[in-house]
């Protein structure tokens, strides 16, 4: 079946540097991908849609200059947490659509901790 | 777009069926329903998806009732490993983007 990558799979940055997570889609080709964030006891909220190609579309309230994505290939797309904070600090998680297949692959996740 | 409600938490015996309910009462004709599950800190595993015909594969079953206002998920034969919170989520589609919306989900716990 479709299997999504992401790596790394944990990470602990000091507050004010950069992080860049990757999503790779290892058997098919993406267009659209997708970053969620998900916070202890919660939900998975939609970040942002990763078009390749093309500007991502990021939900309200995300910060568009904080949280870089880039969609430069059918099979990779990056997630760049700039000028992290303790606030940032979550579990980030791609998916992708792999048009043969039923249903959205999602990878392992990241998490990130910001000290 | 369409919500789900679903109950927050659920227990169930080992070995016995699981049943989770979900309700999505403002779906409308060309929405899908998908569960997905998500294990401790893993990110989440699709199940089973439908549009209103029951269906079944190796994981699940999952009954949509005739007015497409509810469905239930049903597990057969729960194991331990089907600990997890499980979401019942409706497709949404903008332009050509489909984007999936997960709600709070039901937490099950499945007991030995």
């Amino acid at each position: 079946g479709a299997v999504v990558s992401q790596h790394p799979s944990w990470v602990i940055c000091k507050s004010g540097t950069s992080v860049k997570i990757e999503c790779r889609s290892l058997d098919f080709q993406a267009t659209t991908m997708f970053w969620y964030r998900q916070f202890p006891k919660q939900s998975l909220m939609l970040m942002a849609t990763s078009n390749e190609g093309s500007k991502a579309t990021y939900e309200q309230g995300v910060e568009k200059d904080k949280f870089l994505i880039n969609h430069a290939s059918l099979t990779l797309s990056t997630l760049t947490v700039t000028s992290a904070h303790p606030e940032d600090s979550s579990f980030y998680i791609c998916s992708a659509r792999d048009p043969g297949s039923v249903g959205y692959t999602f990878g392992s996740g990241t998490r990130l901790t910001v000290v | 777009d369409a919500k789900t409600t679903q109950p927050p938490s659920m227990d169930c015996a080992e070995g016995r069926a699981a049943n989770l309910p979900c309700n999505h009462s403002t779906i409308s004709g060309n929405e899908y329903v998908y569960w997905y599950r998500q294990i401790h800190s893993q990110g989440p595993q699709y199940i089973i998806h439908g549009l209103k015909n029951n269906e079944t594969n190796e994981m699940a079953s999952l009954i949509i009732t005739e007015d497409r206002k509810s469905s239930t998920l049903i597990l057969p034969h729960a194991t331990l490993r089907d600990t997890a919170v499980y979401y019942c989520i409706v497709r949404v589609a903008r332009s050509n983007d489909y984007k999936l919306s997960f709600g709070a989900g039901t937490t099950v716990t499945v007991r030995a």
